[in-house]
């Protein structure tokens, strides 16, 4: 059973750092792009992040280019997501997504339950 | 970037009736990259369809999808009670991968 389990959300000050951790199990990590996908009530779902199996290429959306750095540690079925230079619009749940092919575009098959990201003084 | 924009916002309907989602895009979206998610308060989003048509695993087939070019269709048959949720559409073909805002479907 595929399992996506997030942690590492919580309230930071504007301006401020935060890491996000997703715990694989259930399929074979190095073989699939990961993803981070944000939801606000505001702007509904946004896709913000995205690496691919081996580490060697990723993706950032405009509005988080240059302030997170996604990573993964293939050895640990673990997938990152480093904050930085924190806004108040990156207050959101941060879900940890699956990609279902293994290489190229496609839908997601497997979320994680999401974690909460708050950016407030 | 692609803009998805779903209606209606919100679908008032009974258990036991059709209902009808409609997705459309601002650019033609192939039709393999684009996908419909089932999202209940509280709980993450759920596959339902991608490539416009094919049910996830596990989806029962009162579910189906349809549509190519910038139009496509969620339809569900018959609504159960567990079915009202809110219904998302995401296309993958073109950079930025974006989704629609969402359409609530309600008990009537």
């Amino acid at each position: 059973e595929v399992q996506l389990v997030e942690s590492g959300g919580g309230l930071v000050q504007p301006g401020g750092s935060l890491r996000l951790s997703c715990s694989a199990s259930g399929f074979t990590f190095s073989s699939y792009a990961m993803n981070w996908v944000r939801q606000t009530p505001g702007k509904g779902l946004e896709y913000v992040s995205a690496i691919s199996g081996n580490g060697g290429s990723t993706y950032y959306a405009d509005s988080v280019k240059g302030r997170f750095t996604i990573s993964r540690d293939n050895s640990k079925n673990t997938l990152y997501l480093q904050m930085s230079s924190l806004r108040a619009e990156d207050t959101a749940v941060y879900y940890c997504v699956k990609r279902a092919a293994t290489s190229g575009p496609g839908h997601f098959d497997y979320w994680g339950q999401g974690t909460l990201v708050t950016v407030s003084s | 970037e692609i803009v998805l924009t779903q209606s209606p916002g919100t679908l008032s309907l009974s258990p036991g009736e059709r209902a009808t989602l409609s997705c459309r895009a601002s650019q033609s979206v192939s039709s393999s990259y684009l996908a419909w998610y089932q999202q209940k308060p509280g709980q993450a989003p759920r596959l339902l369809i991608y490539g416009a048509s094919s049910r996830a695993t596990g989806i029962p087939d009162r579910f189906s999808g349809s549509g190519s070019g910038t139009d496509f269709t969620l339809t569900i048959s018959r609504l159960e009670p567990e079915d009202f949720a809110v219904y998302y559409c995401q296309q993958s073909g073109s950079s930025p991968w974006t989704f629609g805002q969402g359409t609530k479907v309600e008990i009537k």
